[in-house]
């Protein structure tokens, strides 16, 4: 059973760097059919994808066009685990960030996509 | 981006109740649409797969249809703990994207 368990502050200081980790248990971060996603809530946005890693022999990054100059994630194999980093926070980066693994299946000669699990949320707030 | 449309944005209804939530793409995803729960508090939590693949451990009485545009979850029967909001997700592109929810509320 995959689990995903987040850590990180809950309080970020505006201009500001958000940092948050995932720590994997019964999978790899370097699974070739898995990719890693952080996902944030707000009332006003709605659930908002941020971005993903993967590794298909090399590793690779996507990030949503809203915050791609301003976001970084990082596997690190070492501790099978992957980060989130977002600078120059704003208020409107408040939001519940959920780190999720997105599952590849190959079938019915497409590649399937679907994310589960998710990790447990964390409340941050960006404020000063 | 792909935009997905669900309605209503609300429901209430009772136990028992047989209840259908609609999720509209602005274009063409054929069939890669998932479906999740999500209890308030909690993260989401994945449904239905790929428009009508129940994932495992998901009770029979949720299902999903459709492709294209246009997709369906039904409850066949309320229960309980089926109160919580719903949310479409398409996986035809990213970055992937995400209904608005629909509330399922206690008549």
């Amino acid at each position: 059973q995959v689990q995903l368990q987040q850590s990180g502050p809950g309080l970020v200081k505006p201009s500001q760097t958000l940092s948050l980790t995932c720590a994997i248990s019964g999978d790899s971060v370097a699974s070739n059919g898995a990719a890693w996603n952080w996902i944030r809530q707000s009332p006003s946005r709605g659930l908002e994808w941020l971005g993903r890693t993967y590794y298909r022999s090399k590793w690779y990054n996507d990030y949503a066009l809203s915050v791609k100059s301003r976001i970084t994630i990082n596997p690190d194999t070492s501790k099978n685990q992957f980060s989130l980093q977002l600078n120059s926070v704003t208020p409107e980066d408040t939001a519940v960030y959920y780190c999720a693994r997105e599952v590849e299946y190959y079938g019915s000669a497409t590649y399937l996509h679907w994310i589960d699990p998710w990790g447990q949320g964390t409340l941050v707030t960006v404020s000063s | 981006d792909v935009q997905l449309t669900q309605s209503p944005s609300s429901l209430s209804a009772s136990v028992g109740d047989r209840v259908t939530i609609t999720c509209r793409a602005s274009q063409s995803i054929t069939g890669f649409l998932n479906w999740y729960q999500q209890k308030s508090g909690k993260a989401p939590n994945l449904l239905i797969y790929a428009a009508s693949s129940l994932q495992s451990g998901v009770p029979p009485r949720f299902s999903g249809s459709g492709s294209g545009t246009d997709f369906t979850l039904t409850i066949s029967s309320l229960q309980p703990e089926d109160f919580a909001t719903y949310y479409c997700q398409q996986s035809y592109s990213t970055p992937w994207t995400f209904g608005h929810g629909t509330k399922v509320e206690i008549k």
